[in-house]
């Protein structure tokens, strides 16, 4: 079974740059995976932040960027704000129809 | 903008089929993928199923033995059913439109506990 991971948790500082990364268990993340990027809030739905890899969705501020780093995905938060304190997931599409999501990172800004 | 919104029981009893619906509002549910999502209560996401607005279904190979999902056109409306539930099914159940290479619309979610 495919597992999607990430970093359990980040610290960063107001105003500090974050990158967290989307890694499988087998195998590398291309841009053929269509990596999407969604942040939530408690008691939210999720919000996309990035699709496609890169492409920031609708309305969301540039300090969020998308990117391959190596056999893995990325989502870098520069100049973070107290209202980046968030759950961060990946997802990535597996092919065939199939989606997988990440295990998701807790970003504290601090 | 095309919003989505959950219904069905909150509470569900253990090795019983859970249902949910589905309705789209602000948009036609042609021509699109729709997905079923859920999270336990202080965990991650997990996908669980898509549906074609034609009928043609994908399923997580986890949950694939148990879930049946369909689409009523005529109503704007697409459904869940998992069946065999026991209480690790407990969850925020949250169905999405899947565009634009991700998740890009999503319903509120709702909650169903699976509890004798």
């Amino acid at each position: 079974q495919t597992v999607v991971t990430q970093e359990p948790s980040f610290s960063v500082s107001p105003g500090g740059t974050v990158t967290l990364t989307c890694g499988l268990s087998s195998g590398s993340v291309s841009t053929y995976k269509y990596c999407s990027w969604y942040q939530q809030t408690p008691g939210q739905p999720p919000r996309t932040l990035i699709y496609g890899t890169n492409t920031r969705s609708f309305g969301v501020p540039d300090r969020f960027s998308g990117s391959i780093l190596g056999d893995k995905a990325a989502l870098t938060i520069t100049g973070a704000q107290a209202d980046d304190e968030s759950d961060y997931y990946c997802m990535l599409y597996m092919g065939g129809g199939i989606y997988v999501f990440g295990t998701g990172t807790k970003v504290t800004v601090l | 903008q095309v919003q989505l919104q959950e219904s069905g029981p909150g509470l569900v009893k253990p090795s019983e089929t859970l249902s949910l619906n589905c309705t789209v509002s602000g948009g036609s549910i042609n021509n699109h993928y729709w997905s079923w999502i859920r999270q336990p209560p202080g965990k991650g996401l997990e996908w669980i199923g898509q549906i074609y607005s034609s009928g043609s279904t994908t399923y997580n190979p986890s949950l694939k033995s148990r879930v049946t999902m369909s689409v009523d056109t005529s109503k704007n409306q697409f459904s869940l059913k998992l069946s065999s539930v026991t209480p690790a099914d407990t969850a925020v159940y949250y169905c999405a439109r899947y565009g634009h290479y991700c998740f890009d619309s999503w319903g509120q979610g709702t909650l169903v506990t699976v509890s004798s």
